[in-house]
């Protein structure tokens, strides 16, 4: 079946700093869509990625779909104390009966 | 607006017992999930369903049983809970018809589930 893995699973960023996550697929996805889980909090729609090599912006987040739509990125610029939280990506494929399957995540602690 | 709840948020239970775990909408969002979220496997998939009295497996089915006789609630049940089960789980819905793709789904604030 359709798995999707996300690289690290930890992440100690110093504030200020950048970092990046990754995401790859088994199989070619139809869609990838990231979300954010704060500590003790339920995850949370972040954005959503369709075309080939799309590459979308939210402030200092940005998210990228690799060109064969089997792998994604975000990178975070400038770390802030909020970006503390686990950040999963979730691909669907039609092939997957559109479901969603969610990488493990990539727990990001900040430093100040 | 509520858009998604759980209840309870916190459950201690003992082995054998059978558990229900609720979950309602308010959005009459047509797909319903169900997910379990341990230390190390991030989120995986129970069940879902695309619309009252439709429900499917995903990842790790055995042990539950769901039903839907009414779009706004997806009950999860445990028959003979195990220490196994011991986790958060986590409720989630979301728009679009039938085989539809890249609604994003909005998530219930979990259940913290305890098996002793």
């Amino acid at each position: 079946g359709q798995q999707v893995m996300q690289i690290p699973q930890y992440q100690h960023v110093q504030e200020g700093e950048d970092f990046t996550t990754y995401c790859n697929s088994s199989t070619t996805l139809s869609n990838i869509q990231w979300y954010k889980q704060r500590p003790g909090g339920h995850p949370v729609f972040l954005i959503q990625l369709v075309k080939s090599g799309e590459v979308k912006k939210q402030k200092r987040l940005t998210f990228q779909f690799g060109e064969a739509k089997k792998n994604s990125s975000l990178h975070i610029t400038a770390t802030q104390t909020t970006d503390v939280g686990t950040y999963f990506c979730a691909g669907q494929s039609k092939a997957a009966g559109n479901k969603l399957t969610f990488g493990g995540g990539t727990r990001v602690l900040v430093k100040p | 607006d509520a858009g998604i709840t759980q209840s309870p948020r916190y459950k201690i239970t003992e082995t054998g017992r059978q558990v229900t775990l609720m979950c309602h909408q308010t959005w009459s969002h047509s797909y319903m999930f169900w997910y379990r979220q341990d230390l190390g496997h991030g989120l995986r998939l129970i069940y879902y369903s695309a619309a009252a009295d439709i429900t499917d497996k995903g990842e790790v089915p055995d042990g539950y049983v769901v039903s839907r006789s009414k779009t706004e609630n997806f009950p999860l049940t445990l028959e003979s809970a195990t220490r196994s089960q011991t986790s958060v789980y986590f409720c989630a819905s979301r728009s679009g018809t039938s085989g539809s793709l890249g609604y994003e789904q909005f998530f219930g604030p979990g259940t913290r589930l305890t098996v002793l």
